[in-house]
This record gives structure tokens, C-alpha cells and sequence, in this order.
């Protein structure tokens, strides 16, 4: 079983929209929860973090975890072409300094 | 300075080409990373140096040689690689306390080429 599952398929939204992306994980033992965005030809920017249960709030961004469904999920509102880019989830894996990746979802706002 | 530099941006090797990637912060960061990302992928562990010493080698072939001068530098020296090894090479660097692990800032990537 891998240890973050994110469904990879690309989403396309019009601009405005509210964008919803989620993941799961498999261990319980998991403390921190990591969105990043990348965009195309680029590496991976820390968007948002959360730190076991509970939602965070970052402008547009909000991003929440359930740990009693291992489920991570980032909502995007007002959402805006320049937000087009591919979304990962990411958790803290085995030991220290160790990021597990979700597959990404690659998101198109359209104008 | 939130950087983190890599170069060169893009390279083209033939399989038997000795290269090296090179990487630089200037954060006062202790863990650096290698990753490897292919097209359309999530970035895949390669190498984590933390305090200039190697403390995780994800099972990469010996062709891929990480080296780190000083804390502030990681280089990946290349030798005799496959067409496959063709993909996003990103460098990361963090804090090496637990807690701010996860702030781990990443460089663009050199986009390399096997031929």
C-alpha cells in the first residue's frame, strides 16, 4: 500500500470556481500534511501545511486533515488562471526528512 | 534569500558521458535532497545528506554519485547513465530539526537528457 494515494486525474474548472482535491494515507503515525504546487517546468513550492487534525486557512487556500479517515483535502476558492498548475499532497514518511508524494493533480483554471 | 539554485538548468548527455548537477543555499539549511521526478510523477526520493553526511541512499543505482562539499552545496556527479535516468532532477533543501522538516524549499530542477 502506498503511503499517500491521490486520484492523478486533471481537473478543469472555470475561473471563479471552488477547486476541491483530496488524498489518503496509510499511517496513522503520520504528523504533517503538505500541499505543493508546481508548475509546469518548475520544482514544487510549499503552498500550505497542517500540523495531526484540523483546518488551516491561507487566503483562497484551506486546507484540512482527517485523521480518523486519513484524509487530506485542499479547497482553492475564487479560483483564478494563475492557480493552474499540478497539486500534491505530501506527508512526513518513515523516520526523519523523509516526503511521501501523492501522484498530483494537474488543475486548469479557464478564463 | 528562500532559494534554492540549480544548474545547469538543462543538459543532454550520451550514455557515456561523465556530468554533474549542482546545487546551492544559502539558507543555513542542514538536510539537502536529491529527487527525481519523470513526466506527469510525483518527485521520488533519491539521497538525503543531513549535516554533509549521507543518512539516506533510496537504492540508487551507482551511476548516480551524490557528493556534498559543505553545507551549502550538493552536487550529483552522472556517469554511464541509461535513457530511462532521462527526467526532472530537483534539489530541495530544510531545517534538519523534525518539526520544520517539512519546509523543505525546492530548486527548478535540471531537466536532463539521456541520448
Amino acid at each position: 500500500q502506498k503511503e499517500v494515494e491521490q486520484d492523478p486525474g486533471p481537473l478543469s474548472v472555470p475561473e471563479g470556481a471552488i477547486v476541491s482535491l483530496n488524498c489518503t494515507y496509510s499511517n496513522s503515525a503520520f504528523q504533517y500534511f503538505m500541499w505543493y504546487r508546481q508548475y509546469s517546468r518548475k520544482g514544487p513550492e510549499l503552498l500550505m501545511y497542517t500540523y495531526s487534525s484540523g483546518n488551516k486557512e491561507d487566503g483562497r487556500f484551506t486546507a484540512q486533515v482527517d485523521k480518523s479517515s486519513k484524509y487530506i483535502s485542499l479547497f482553492i476558492r475564487d479560483s483564478q488562471p494563475s492557480d493552474s498548475a499540478t497539486y500534491l499532497c505530501a506527508t512526513m514518511g518513515r523516520g526523519n526528512n523523509r516526503l511521501a508524494f501523492g501522484k498530483g493533480n494537474q488543475v486548469v483554471v479557464i478564463p | 534569500d528562500t532559494e534554492v539554485t540549480q544548474t545547469p538548468k538543462h543538459l543532454v548527455m550520451g550514455m557515456t558521458n561523465k556530468k554533474s548537477l549542482k546545487c546551492e543555499q544559502h539558507m543555513g539549511h542542514r538536510a539537502m535532497y536529491w529527487y527525481k521526478q519523470k513526466a506527469k510523477k510525483p518527485p521520488e526520493l533519491m539521497f538525503v545528506y543531513s549535516y554533509e553526511k549521507l543518512s539516506i541512499n533510496e537504492s540508487v543505482p551507482s551511476r548516480f554519485s551524490p557528493e556534498c562539499p559543505n553545507s551549502s552545496l550538493l552536487n550529483l556527479h552522472l556517469h554511464a547513465l541509461q535513457p530511462e535516468d532521462s527526467a526532472l532532477y530537483l534539489c530541495a533543501s530544510s531545517q534538519e530539526k523534525f518539526s520544520a522538516a517539512f519546509e523543505a524549499f525546492f530548486g527548478q530542477g535540471t531537466r536532463l537528457t539521456v541520448v
